[in-house]
Formats: structure tokens, C-alpha cells, sequence
């Protein structure tokens, strides 16, 4: 049973440049989470998706937008690069189960560097 | 607000040692908790959690209490091994929600 998988692994953009991360949700999940995880520091929640919509959104900038496709995967799109968006970039998967408590299966993670 | 506030590293032990590393929280609504690792290089994995008060969470020799009395979920094992060192956070999630608030992470080393 594949994990959560990200791509690409490692990126380098330079400041004002758009950048697109990938991510394929663990099998039998459907709600996708992203997080920022800048170096020393842990994840900061930037936004959710089910059902192909935004249902949660964390305190980030419009620069940063996502979409959910049928199958699930997800995209990460940041425009205008700053060099403070430098770092590893998280997705997150979960199933929704109603009146459960549930767990979310990280990915790897895409090392974003901005020069 | 919600948080998560965990204790500051690194932490340094020689192996065999005893290990806790405090973590509070703070929640608007009524959370599971969480101990997540992250090795070098590598993403974060689920260590142990907790769905509810009193409940123990364990996994690998690791252990961690949901106490909401004192809004604590420490971490702790007996016995560290050189293969525990690693990057250590603690998360909440509220019921229903699947956004996570994390601590800021604490890095253990342990020494032959």
C-alpha cells in the first residue's frame, strides 16, 4: 500500500518566480493538508482539501493556493516567491470517518529553497 | 487559541538513559494529541497518540499520558537507544478537524 508520495523532492526558484508541488493522498484517503515546515521549527498548517474544495485555511498569504483534483492528488501553487517561503513543504492525508477521532499520514515532504 | 508548547532542545542523553520531554497544550475544543518524530532527512511519522483523558498512548518503548487536568501529553521512555535521535513534536487535533497544530520540536541526541 503506497504512502503519501510528493514531487518533486528537492526545488530551487528564485524570488518572484510560481512553483507547484505535487501530492498523491495515501490509498483510501480523500482530504489533503499541506503545512510549511520552515528549518527549526515545526509545521505551520496552510490549508486543506475535500471533495475539491478549500474547507480549512491556515494563516497564509493568497499567494499560496492549492487545488484538489477527482482522484484526490492535490497541488501546492505559490506565486511571487519570497525567500522567507524557503522551506520543506508537507502533505498531509486522512480518510474522513465521521464521529471518529483519525490520524494524518505525512509525506516526505519538497524541500522548496527561494534565492 | 489552539497550541502546542513542548520543551526546548536539544536534549542530550547517553544511551540506556531515561527520557521525557514535556509538552502542553492549549484547545479551544476537546483534542487527540500526538507525538509525531521526524528523522533526518525524512518526513514526519506518527509515534503514539491519545484520543481522550487518561488514555496511554504507546508505541516502540515510547510512552505518553493524555492528561487533561494538567493539559499535558509528556513523552517518555525507559531506556533510549542511539536509533531514537531524532527531531520530536507534539501535535493536537480538535475533533472533527483535520488541521494540526504543532510544537516547535524538540531534537534529542543520544550518545554511545
Amino acid at each position: 500500500d503506497a504512502g503519501v508520495t510528493q514531487s518533486p523532492t528537492h526545488l530551487i526558484k528564485t524570488r518572484g518566480q510560481q512553483v507547484t508541488l505535487r501530492c498523491s493522498p495515501k490509498s483510501g484517503h480523500d482530504t489533503v493538508s499541506w503545512y510549511q515546515q520552515a528549518l527549526g521549527q515545526g509545521p505551520q498548517f496552510i490549508f486543506q482539501y475535500y471533495e475539491e474544495e478549500e474547507r480549512q485555511r491556515g494563516n497564509f498569504p493568497d499567494r499560496f493556493s492549492g487545488h484538489q483534483f477527482p482522484n484526490y492528488s492535490s497541488e501546492l501553487n505559490v506565486n511571487a516567491l519570497l525567500l522567507g517561503d524557503s522551506a520543506l513543504y508537507l502533505c498531509a492525508s486522512s480518510p474522513i470517518l465521521a464521529g471518529e477521532r483519525y490520524e494524518q499520514f505525512f509525506g516526505p515532504g519538497t524541500r522548496l529553497t527561494v534565492l | 487559541g489552539d497550541s502546542v508548547t513542548q520543551m526546548e532542545g536539544p536534549v542530550t542523553l547517553s544511551e540506556e538513559a531515561f527520557l521525557t520531554i514535556n509538552c502542553t497544550y492549549t484547545a479551544t475544543g476537546y483534542p487527540s494529541l500526538f507525538w509525531y518524530v521526524q528523522y533526518p532527512g525524512e518526513g514526519l511519522q506518527l509515534l503514539l497518540k491519545a484520543t481522550k483523558a487518561d488514555d496511554k498512548g504507546s508505541n516502540k518503548g515510547f510512552e505518553a499520558t493524555y492528561r487533561k487536568e494538567t493539559t499535558s501529553f509528556h513523552l517518555e521512555k525507559g531506556s533510549v537507544q542511539v536509533s531514537d535521535s531524532a527531531v520530536y513534536f507534539c501535535a493536537l487535533s480538535i475533533y472533527n478537524f483535520n488541521k494540526f497544530y504543532f510544537g516547535s520540536g524538540t531534537k534529542l541526541n543520544v550518545k554511545p
